[in-house]
């Protein structure tokens, strides 16, 4: 089974406007990080924002929050007040305590239209 | 702070060579792990490297593997290269905490065409 799963291949949002790209993952292991990045056409991998397998609140930094559903298995990634520059390829990533490897998902572009 | 720089920018390759990547962790950074990314593909884990010693593997065949230097340094070194070892490679710095939390600084990437 996929460790990560991003169901979204390509998003449009009209700036300004919030969006969501989705998320689900998959884990037998209780203590683990998920952590969004994101990848302009230069092809720096850029991090964006961690949610702790235990935290109890939900990740926000700056325009970034992260909608945790733990029992889902979810961890959506929500961009608010949409910037030209934010046009990119966004992926979401997990690391298991019990190993050392970061799983990535396959990504989703994002494009922002003015 | 300097951050993870990655060496050569872009390499074209003939299929059955060998070719090295280097990357520079980022200062303080204990722990390189090395990816390939191949195009429209998520980054898939290759190696990882802590205090010079390989720290965990993906699943990339032995022609694939590394190093890493007194300084935190690292090479990826790919012995018989493949058409399908075209990609672009990451190289990712972190500081090793024992926790999930250990954030990754990735480098701008080597991209590798093999023809």
């Amino acid at each position: 089974a996929q460790k990560i799963t991003q169901t979204q291949p390509g998003m449009f949002v009209q700036e300004k406007e919030a969006v969501t790209l989705d998320c689900t993952y998959d884990t037998s292991d209780p203590s683990y990080g998920l952590f969004w990045y994101k990848q302009p056409s230069s092809g720096e991998m850029i991090f964006l924002i961690y949610q702790g397998s235990y935290d109890q609140q939900n990740a926000t930094e700056g325009r970034y929050s992260l909608n945790f559903q733990k029992a889902r298995k979810s961890a959506n990634l929500v961009i608010s007040a949409s910037q030209l520059g934010d046009s990119a390829m966004y992926f979401c990533a997990m690391r298991e305590t019990t190993g050392n490897q970061f799983y990535f998902g396959t990504g989703t572009s994002l494009t922002v239209i003015p | 702070e300097t951050g993870v720089t990655q060496s050569p920018t872009h390499l074209i390759k003939t299929r059955g060579q060998q070719v090295t990547l280097r990357c520079s962790s980022q200062s303080g950074h204990n722990t390189v792990s090395w990816y390939q990314q191949a195009l429209g593909q998520g980054p898939q884990f290759i190696f990882q490297y802590y205090r010079e010693e390989e720290n965990g593997r993906g699943n990339f065949p032995p022609r694939f593997s590394g190093l890493q230097f007194p300084n935190y340094s690292s090479e990826l070194n790919v012995n018989a290269l493949e058409l399908d070892d075209s990609a672009l490679y990451l190289c990712a710095s972190s500081l090793k905490t024992g926790t999930p939390r250990s954030e990754q600084y990735f480098g701008p990437g080597t991209r590798l065409t093999v023809t």
